[in-house]
């Protein structure tokens, strides 16, 4: 019974150039949410999402970040022309929520840690 | 602009003794409260939820929260070196919605 899925576990990118993260939920999770982790701070929300539909994005930054879900196929955070801010460890959670008892409860993934050069 | 608050530490407790952990919140529909750990470099990992008043108990660990106060706690009991670690309190709104994080606690055990 695989956990969250997240690849790559380390990523390097130069500044301005584009950053792909992966994340496949856990089995019988059909839900899914980005955070992001700055260094000495907390997990901040970014987007929640079903299969094919984002349903609350107000923690994405409005430019060069974007996040999609599709129908086959893992999730994927987009960052575009990366700068430094952007270092940080992204994590990845999912949730079996749709059942009575589900609660909401969120696993999360063991996180990309991207570096920007 | 919900809020999550929590005394950073380092909180230095002696192996065998219980820890406390606390934590506050902003947003009074709050519905659903976690405690997750993480340690240095690695994921969070859900140790305890709790949704209703009251107290909670799972082995070592015990979750009480209070909406009136809007307070939410965590006590650890025979405090062993392996629960050092970084704590976070995480809010929800009940929903299907991201949680809200406390910046964590830093707990250390000392043997």
């Amino acid at each position: 019974n695989a956990g969250v899925m997240q690849n790559p576990r380390h990523l390097v990118r130069r500044r301005g150039q584009e950053a792909r993260l992966r994340c496949s939920p856990m089995k019988g999770h059909s839900h899914v949410y980005w955070y992001r982790q700055l260094p000495e701070e907390g997990l901040k929300f970014m987007v929640y999402l079903q299969k094919e539909n984002i349903i609350d994005e107000s923690g994405m930054p409005k430019e060069r970040f974007s996040a999609e879900f599709p129908k086959e196929g893992p999730s994927i955070l987009r960052i575009q022309q990366v700068v430094r801010g952007d270092s940080a460890a992204y994590f990845c959670a999912s949730s079996p929520i749709g059942q009575a008892s589900a609660k909401n409860i969120q696993y999360f993934g063991a996180g990309t840690r991207l570096s920007v050069l | 602009q919900k809020e999550v608050e929590q005394n950073s530490g380092p909180l230095s407790v002696p192996e065998g003794a219980i820890a406390s952990l606390n934590c506050t919140y902003s947003d009074r529909v709050s519905q659903s409260f976690f405690w997750y750990r993480q340690y240095s470099g690695k994921s969070p990992e859900l140790i305890m939820s709790i949704y209703s008043n009251g107290d909670k108990e799972d082995g070592r660990f015990t979750a009480q929260l209070n909406k009136a106060s809007q307070y939410v706690s965590l006590l650890i009991r025979d405090s062993q070196p392996s629960d050092s670690a970084t704590y976070l309190c995480a809010v929800s709104g009940g929903g299907a919605d991201g949680l809200t994080f406390g910046k964590g606690t830093h707990l250390i055990i000392q043997p």
